[in-house]
């Protein structure tokens, strides 16, 4: 499968500021990449997929003025939360689909806190 | 729309004890299944996965069996050890959509010594 950077690993931010994750594919040329949430000890939630040279579809329900996505190589995919609120404090994951069918891999997720 | 629904947790066993997690699935076309874990603070790992029925995907010690006439993919480890403590996840993807992943809700599994 790919293998994927995810940068930071963890943030620490005030309300109001915006704060960008990057997703970065090291060795696989991704179209596609996936943003999920995670809240503590539940499961991942999809939020959006990013494309490469467009726009990024959002799932129901995910503010695409708050969450902004750019995909703007093959390679790297960032997510930016505008004006962080402290109920946007999550786990952030990034993921690529691989080579192999359907295989996937998952960055090591971004723990972001809004103090 | 497309579901997995897995057995609730936690779990917590005894080292060397027979582990089974429950996961089934709802979906309307024919999904690939996974099975991944997740290290705490970490991200996900590929565990295994199969891709068409009566598929068994294993790996370290840990198989699951894709099971369409149950519409199953329950994780089996014969012999659990401290270091698989983890979450572990069950998730689809349906090849005709846009190859998201739908995941359960994850098992929280604890190994004491």
């Amino acid at each position: 499968g790919a293998v994927v950077s995810q940068h930071p690993s963890w943030v620490i931010c005030k309300s109001g500021t915006s704060v960008k994750i990057e997703c970065r594919s090291l060795d696989f040329q991704a179209t596609t990449m996936f943003w999920y949430r995670q809240f503590p000890k539940q499961s991942l939630m999809l939020m959006a997929t990013s494309n490469e040279g467009s726009k990024a579809t959002y799932e129901q329900g995910v503010e695409k003025d708050k969450f902004l996505i750019n995909h703007a190589s093959l390679t790297l995919s960032t997510l930016t939360v505008t004006s962080a609120h402290p109920e946007d404090s999550s786990f952030y994951i990034c993921s690529v689909p691989g080579r192999e069918s359907y295989g996937y891999t998952f960055g090591s997720g971004t723990r972001l806190t809004v103090v | 729309g497309d579901s997995v629904t897995q057995m609730e947790g936690p779990v917590t066993l005894s080292e060397e004890a027979f582990l089974t997690i429950n996961c089934t699935y709802t979906a309307t076309g024919y999904p690939s299944l996974f099975w991944y874990v997740q290290y705490p603070g970490e991200g996900l790992q590929l565990l295994l996965k199969a891709t068409k029925a009566d598929d068994k995907g294993s790996n370290k010690g840990f198989e699951a069996t894709y099971r369409k006439e149950t519409t199953s993919f329950h994780l089996e480890k014969g012999s659990v050890q401290v270091s698989d403590s983890a979450v572990y996840f069950c998730a689809l993807s349906d090849r005709g959509g846009a190859q998201k992943l739908v995941f359960g809700q994850g098992t929280r599994l604890t190994i004491n010594p």
